[in-house]
């Protein structure tokens, strides 16, 4: 059973487009939303994480989005360049439980020149 | 990567043989994770560990054993290495916290082919 559904697998955007990932989750005792990016041959950094109390987190080009009624969070890259052409993951984690996190399944994000 | 290292970073063996995995932290952080990356699957946890000698199973933990004998440590051995296991192994570490979850930072990885 997987916690946390991403969407969608690959997405080709042109540069200086939205580009924007979904991800949906069932346990409501999540208290923590990270997304990470993962370029060829490195381990995953962390980009932008949000917390269930506020409904969106803007760091630079890159803003998550927390729907808490819909289960449902979501990435949007703006301005999208070639240098963020990567893999994306989403993730949740629930409290008091060691900080274990559920990923999402990934997204390959491909911006065009 | 920064405070987190993997050894090797790079291995083939043969099936049957047993394999041992090493991760280095240097932040002192409490917790630490092994998990798989294989296309199409993301990532998966195979074990993890809360303090010295405390270890548990994640969700793919079956032909692998961890141990943590050192804050700093944390080696992943797989008992009889299969083709099954051939994939992409990362570490992470993450700091305990008295309630809310937090951020964890992964290792540079090791690829490991098993013919």
């Amino acid at each position: 059973q997987q916690q946390v559904k991403q969407s969608p697998q690959s997405l080709i955007v042109q540069k200086g487009g939205i580009s924007i990932i979904n991800c949906a989750y069932e346990n409501t005792a999540f208290d923590y939303f990270p997304w990470y990016q993962q370029f060829p041959g490195k381990g995953p950094a962390l980009l932008i994480a949000i917390r269930p109390d506020v409904s969106e987190k803007k760091e630079g080009r890159f803003t998550i989005s927390f729907n808490k009624s819909a289960k449902q969070f979501s990435l949007h890259i703006m301005d999208s360049q070639p240098g963020d052409s990567a893999t994306y993951f989403c993730a949740a984690s629930i409290r008091y439980n060691f900080n274990k996190f559920y990923f999402g399944s990934g997204t390959k994000l491909n911006v065009k020149p | 990567d920064a405070g987190i290292t993997q050894s090797p970073r790079h291995k083939v063996t043969e099936t049957g043989t047993p394999v041992t995995l090493r991760c280095h932290q240097t932040e002192n952080h409490r917790y630490m994770y092994w998990y798989r990356q294989d296309p199409g699957h993301g990532l998966r946890l195979i074990h993890y560990s809360y303090g010295v000698k405390d270890t548990d199973k994640g969700e793919v933990s079956d032909g692998y054993s961890v141990s943590r004998s050192k804050t700093e440590d944390f080696l992943l051995t797989l008992e009889s290495a299969t083709s099954s296991q051939t994939s992409v192994y990362f570490c992470a570490i993450s700091e305990s916290s008295t309630g809310s979850s937090s951020a964890q930072y992964f290792g540079p990885g090791t690829r490991l082919l098993v013919l």
